[in-house]
Protein backbone atom coordinates (compact mmCIF):
# COMPACT_ATOMS: atom_id res chain seq x y z
CA UNK A 1 0.00 0.00 0.00
CA UNK A 2 1.24 3.69 -0.50
CA UNK A 3 1.51 5.80 2.28
CA UNK A 4 1.42 9.19 3.19
CA UNK A 5 3.58 11.30 5.07
CA UNK A 6 2.45 14.82 6.45
CA UNK A 7 3.38 17.06 8.98
CA UNK A 8 1.91 16.49 12.46
CA UNK A 9 0.29 20.09 12.57
CA UNK A 10 0.68 23.39 10.66
CA UNK A 11 -0.59 26.94 11.57
CA UNK A 12 -1.74 29.82 9.66
CA UNK A 13 -3.30 33.19 9.95
CA UNK A 14 -6.72 33.96 8.83
CA UNK A 15 -7.12 35.24 5.28
CA UNK A 16 -3.92 34.07 4.17
CA UNK A 17 -3.43 30.71 2.02
CA UNK A 18 -2.74 27.42 3.77
CA UNK A 19 -0.43 25.65 2.00
CA UNK A 20 -0.55 21.88 3.29
CA UNK A 21 2.21 19.33 1.98
CA UNK A 22 2.01 15.79 1.65
CA UNK A 23 4.39 13.20 0.65
CA UNK A 24 3.89 9.66 -0.97
CA UNK A 25 7.05 8.17 -2.53
CA UNK A 26 5.50 4.93 -3.11
CA UNK A 27 2.88 5.67 -5.26
CA UNK A 28 1.67 3.99 -8.20
CA UNK A 29 0.75 5.40 -11.56
CA UNK A 30 -3.33 4.54 -11.43
CA UNK A 31 -3.34 5.73 -7.37
CA UNK A 32 -5.22 8.67 -6.85
CA UNK A 33 -4.38 11.11 -4.59
CA UNK A 34 -7.76 12.05 -2.08
CA UNK A 35 -7.69 14.95 0.39
CA UNK A 36 -10.28 14.83 3.40
CA UNK A 37 -10.83 17.22 6.57
CA UNK A 38 -12.35 15.87 9.66
CA UNK A 39 -13.31 18.63 12.18
CA UNK A 40 -13.49 17.11 15.49
CA UNK A 41 -16.21 14.69 16.26
CA UNK A 42 -17.74 15.06 12.90
CA UNK A 43 -17.47 12.58 10.00
CA UNK A 44 -14.43 13.51 7.39
CA UNK A 45 -15.69 15.62 4.50
CA UNK A 46 -14.37 15.35 1.00
CA UNK A 47 -12.51 18.42 -0.55
CA UNK A 48 -10.33 17.01 -3.32
CA UNK A 49 -9.14 14.30 -5.31
CA UNK A 50 -6.59 14.17 -8.43
CA UNK A 51 -4.80 11.35 -10.61
CA UNK A 52 -1.84 13.35 -12.26
CA UNK A 53 -3.32 16.68 -13.45
CA UNK A 54 -3.68 20.06 -10.57
CA UNK A 55 -7.16 20.24 -9.65
CA UNK A 56 -9.17 23.13 -8.49
CA UNK A 57 -12.57 23.14 -6.94
CA UNK A 58 -14.55 25.64 -5.02
CA UNK A 59 -13.09 24.22 -1.81
CA UNK A 60 -8.82 24.46 -2.22
CA UNK A 61 -6.11 23.18 -5.00
CA UNK A 62 -4.87 20.20 -5.77
CA UNK A 63 -0.88 20.15 -6.98
CA UNK A 64 0.69 17.16 -7.37
CA UNK A 65 4.64 16.80 -8.55
CA UNK A 66 5.20 16.01 -12.34
CA UNK A 67 6.17 12.41 -10.47
CA UNK A 68 3.60 12.38 -8.50
CA UNK A 69 5.83 11.90 -5.54
CA UNK A 70 4.33 14.43 -3.71
CA UNK A 71 1.28 16.84 -3.42
CA UNK A 72 0.23 20.33 -1.90
CA UNK A 73 -3.14 20.89 -1.11
CA UNK A 74 -4.06 25.00 -1.03
CA UNK A 75 -6.99 26.23 0.61
CA UNK A 76 -6.15 30.10 -0.82
CA UNK A 77 -7.74 32.19 1.48
CA UNK A 78 -7.91 30.09 5.00
CA UNK A 79 -10.56 30.85 8.16
CA UNK A 80 -11.11 29.97 11.64
CA UNK A 81 -13.78 27.28 9.57
CA UNK A 82 -10.79 25.89 8.39
CA UNK A 83 -9.45 24.38 11.30
CA UNK A 84 -9.53 20.98 11.21
CA UNK A 85 -7.20 17.34 10.82
CA UNK A 86 -6.18 17.28 7.02
CA UNK A 87 -5.75 13.91 6.05
CA UNK A 88 -4.15 12.90 2.72
CA UNK A 89 -4.80 9.90 1.16
CA UNK A 90 -3.80 7.71 -1.84
CA UNK A 91 -6.79 4.88 -2.86
CA UNK A 92 -5.85 1.53 -2.95
CA UNK A 93 -7.17 -0.90 -5.73
CA UNK A 94 -9.91 0.87 -8.12
CA UNK A 95 -13.18 0.42 -8.54
CA UNK A 96 -15.58 -1.81 -5.83
CA UNK A 97 -12.15 -3.38 -4.80
CA UNK A 98 -10.44 -0.21 -3.60
CA UNK A 99 -10.41 1.33 -0.30
CA UNK A 100 -9.05 4.34 1.37
CA UNK A 101 -6.73 3.95 4.51
CA UNK A 102 -6.20 6.92 6.64
CA UNK A 103 -2.43 7.89 7.99
CA UNK A 104 -1.75 10.39 10.87
CA UNK A 105 -2.94 13.52 8.86
CA UNK A 106 -2.05 17.24 9.65
CA UNK A 107 -3.65 19.02 12.22
CA UNK A 108 -3.82 22.74 10.93
CA UNK A 109 -4.94 25.55 12.92
CA UNK A 110 -5.86 29.21 11.33
CA UNK A 111 -5.55 31.94 14.47
CA UNK A 112 -6.67 35.56 13.89
CA UNK B 1 -22.05 13.11 -3.99
CA UNK B 2 -23.70 10.81 -1.91
CA UNK B 3 -26.03 11.64 1.01
CA UNK B 4 -25.01 9.35 4.02
CA UNK B 5 -27.48 8.97 7.21
CA UNK B 6 -25.66 7.35 10.58
CA UNK B 7 -27.47 6.00 13.60
CA UNK B 8 -27.49 6.59 16.38
CA UNK B 9 -25.17 9.74 16.53
CA UNK B 10 -24.63 8.21 20.28
CA UNK B 11 -25.19 5.47 22.27
CA UNK B 12 -24.21 4.10 25.91
CA UNK B 13 -24.50 0.37 26.78
CA UNK B 14 -23.66 -1.82 29.31
CA UNK B 15 -20.76 -4.23 29.14
CA UNK B 16 -21.78 -7.95 27.37
CA UNK B 17 -24.48 -6.69 25.44
CA UNK B 18 -24.40 -5.45 21.67
CA UNK B 19 -24.99 -2.56 20.00
CA UNK B 20 -26.26 -1.85 16.17
CA UNK B 21 -25.02 0.87 14.36
CA UNK B 22 -27.07 2.00 11.02
CA UNK B 23 -25.26 3.89 7.87
CA UNK B 24 -28.14 4.58 5.15
CA UNK B 25 -26.99 5.76 1.65
CA UNK B 26 -29.98 7.93 1.24
CA UNK B 27 -29.56 8.86 -3.00
CA UNK B 28 -27.00 6.57 -4.22
CA UNK B 29 -27.31 2.29 -4.61
CA UNK B 30 -24.18 1.60 -2.65
CA UNK B 31 -22.81 -1.97 -3.93
CA UNK B 32 -19.96 -1.22 -1.32
CA UNK B 33 -19.97 0.78 1.72
CA UNK B 34 -16.72 0.74 4.65
CA UNK B 35 -16.93 0.50 8.59
CA UNK B 36 -13.97 2.64 10.42
CA UNK B 37 -13.04 3.11 14.41
CA UNK B 38 -11.18 5.88 15.37
CA UNK B 39 -10.07 6.26 19.48
CA UNK B 40 -9.41 10.07 20.51
CA UNK B 41 -6.58 11.40 19.23
CA UNK B 42 -6.22 8.82 16.62
CA UNK B 43 -7.15 8.73 13.06
CA UNK B 44 -9.31 6.39 11.03
CA UNK B 45 -8.80 3.15 11.27
CA UNK B 46 -10.52 0.98 8.43
CA UNK B 47 -12.60 -2.03 9.61
CA UNK B 48 -13.91 -3.41 7.34
CA UNK B 49 -15.69 -3.50 3.55
CA UNK B 50 -19.06 -4.04 3.59
CA UNK B 51 -20.85 -5.46 0.15
CA UNK B 52 -24.18 -5.50 -0.96
CA UNK B 53 -25.52 -9.26 -0.84
CA UNK B 54 -22.19 -10.99 0.23
CA UNK B 55 -19.51 -11.59 3.24
CA UNK B 56 -17.97 -8.51 4.49
CA UNK B 57 -14.37 -7.83 3.90
CA UNK B 58 -12.62 -7.24 7.18
CA UNK B 59 -8.90 -6.15 8.13
CA UNK B 60 -6.39 -7.63 9.50
CA UNK B 61 -6.43 -7.65 13.27
CA UNK B 62 -9.95 -7.03 13.32
CA UNK B 63 -12.79 -9.76 14.85
CA UNK B 64 -15.29 -10.43 12.56
CA UNK B 65 -16.85 -12.39 14.77
CA UNK B 66 -17.33 -9.24 17.72
CA UNK B 67 -17.83 -6.53 14.96
CA UNK B 68 -20.89 -8.42 12.66
CA UNK B 69 -21.67 -6.58 9.73
CA UNK B 70 -24.67 -6.67 7.71
CA UNK B 71 -25.65 -5.25 3.71
CA UNK B 72 -28.76 -6.66 2.94
CA UNK B 73 -29.60 -3.53 0.85
CA UNK B 74 -28.31 -1.53 -1.43
CA UNK B 75 -29.20 1.37 0.57
CA UNK B 76 -27.99 -0.27 4.15
CA UNK B 77 -25.24 -0.95 6.13
CA UNK B 78 -25.14 -2.13 9.80
CA UNK B 79 -22.40 -3.06 12.03
CA UNK B 80 -23.59 -4.78 15.45
CA UNK B 81 -20.45 -5.13 18.03
CA UNK B 82 -21.37 -8.00 19.97
CA UNK B 83 -20.84 -8.22 24.10
CA UNK B 84 -19.31 -5.32 23.95
CA UNK B 85 -17.03 -4.34 26.55
CA UNK B 86 -15.38 -0.93 27.27
CA UNK B 87 -12.44 -0.84 25.32
CA UNK B 88 -15.28 -1.08 22.38
CA UNK B 89 -15.54 3.04 23.20
CA UNK B 90 -14.71 4.92 20.27
CA UNK B 91 -16.23 6.33 17.26
CA UNK B 92 -17.23 4.50 14.71
CA UNK B 93 -18.22 5.79 11.15
CA UNK B 94 -19.17 4.39 8.19
CA UNK B 95 -18.55 5.21 4.31
CA UNK B 96 -20.52 4.95 0.95
CA UNK B 97 -18.42 4.45 -2.27
CA UNK B 98 -20.04 6.06 -5.80
CA UNK B 99 -18.21 5.64 -8.29
CA UNK B 100 -14.82 7.61 -7.32
CA UNK B 101 -16.19 9.08 -4.47
CA UNK B 102 -16.52 8.53 -1.08
CA UNK B 103 -19.01 10.00 1.44
CA UNK B 104 -18.83 9.59 5.50
CA UNK B 105 -21.19 9.54 7.69
CA UNK B 106 -21.23 11.62 10.92
CA UNK B 107 -20.21 9.24 13.11
CA UNK B 108 -21.72 6.93 15.92
CA UNK B 109 -19.85 7.60 19.18
CA UNK B 110 -20.17 4.44 20.97
CA UNK B 111 -19.66 4.26 25.17
CA UNK B 112 -19.32 1.10 27.06
CA UNK B 113 -19.86 1.35 30.90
Amino acid sequence: DAKTTQPTSMDCAEGRAANLPCNHSTISGNEYVYWYRQIHSQGPQYIIHGLKNNETNEMASLIITEDRKSSTLILPHATLRDTAVYYCIVRVGSGTASKLTFGTGTRLQVTL
Amino acid sequence: GAVVSQHPSRVICKSGTSVKIECRSLDFQATTMFWYRQFPKQSLMLMATSNEGSKATYEQGVEKDKFLINHASLTLSTLTVTSAHPEDSSFYICSVQYGDGYTFGSGTRLTVV
